[in-house]
């Protein structure tokens, strides 16, 4: 069965570095989105990307927040100057067209020291 | 604004019983509502999505409800095993489909514990 897989599975960094989350979507789908969950609190939603632009984003997809897709499998979430709040589990999902469920992948865990 | 809350927080049952696990929301502009299903350390392995206009959905031994009207959704497992040992989360995408582009709003989740 397809699934999204995410690398790395846990990355470790320094704060003000500079790190990029990778996700490969499931081969047709067409939405993309990136969540984050804090050790202990609710997931929650960062971006959405569509068509190559960010859909929909949250207030705490700032500024220090990219997405990218590449090419034609990966999607990519940038973070530019990391802090130690930034330090959570990040998931990737992808969704067909015409489709509602979203599916997710294993999640990239985030250090920063 | 849209709060979803899932009580109790975390549940144990023996073998064999049947779990219930509730998931409220305060506004009732939804598009749809999605149970998943997290082990430790792992992603969310997505169990059944339910529509604004659906009033049950079932897999196997799973059954979920929606009543918008009074803001809940109920995830039903028949017969409990060990392996369903893990946290249920609720995940809704609120307002109408040309109102976003599919963004979740979850709840905390519901630990649960099914003992041998």
């Amino acid at each position: 069965e397809p699934e999204v897989t995410q690398t790395p599975s846990h990355q470790v960094t320094q704060m003000g570095q500079e790190v990029i989350l990778r996700c490969v979507p499931i081969s047709n789908h067409l939405y993309f989105y990136w969540y984050r969950q804090i050790l202990g609190q609710k997931v929650e939603f960062l971006v959405s990307f569509y068509n190559n632009e960010i859909s929909e984003k949250s207030e705490i997809f700032d500024d220090q927040f990219s997405v990218e897709r590449p090419d034609g499998s990966n999607f990519t979430l940038k973070i530019r100057s990391t802090k130690l709040e930034d330090s959570a589990m990040y998931f990737c999902a992808s969704r067909a067209t015409y489709a509602d469920t979203q599916y997710f992948g294993p999640g990239t865990r985030l250090t920063v020291l | 604004k849209q709060e979803v809350t899932q009580i109790p927080a975390a549940l144990s049952v023996p073998e064999g019983e049947n779990l219930v696990l509730n998931c409220s929301f305060t506004d009732s502009a939804i598009y749809n509502l999605q149970w998943f299903r997290q082990d430790p350390g792992k992603g969310l392995t997505s169990l059944l999505l339910i529509q604004s206009s659906q009033r049950e959905q079932t897999s196997g031994r799973l059954n979920a409800s929606l009543d918008k009207s009074s803001g809940r959704s109920t995830l039903y497992i028949a017969a409990s095993q060990p392996g369903d040992s893990a946290t249920y989360l609720c995940a809704l995408r609120p307002g109408r489909r040309t109102d976003s582009w599919g963004k979740l709003q979850f709840g905390a989740g519901t630990q649960v514990v099914v003992t041998p």
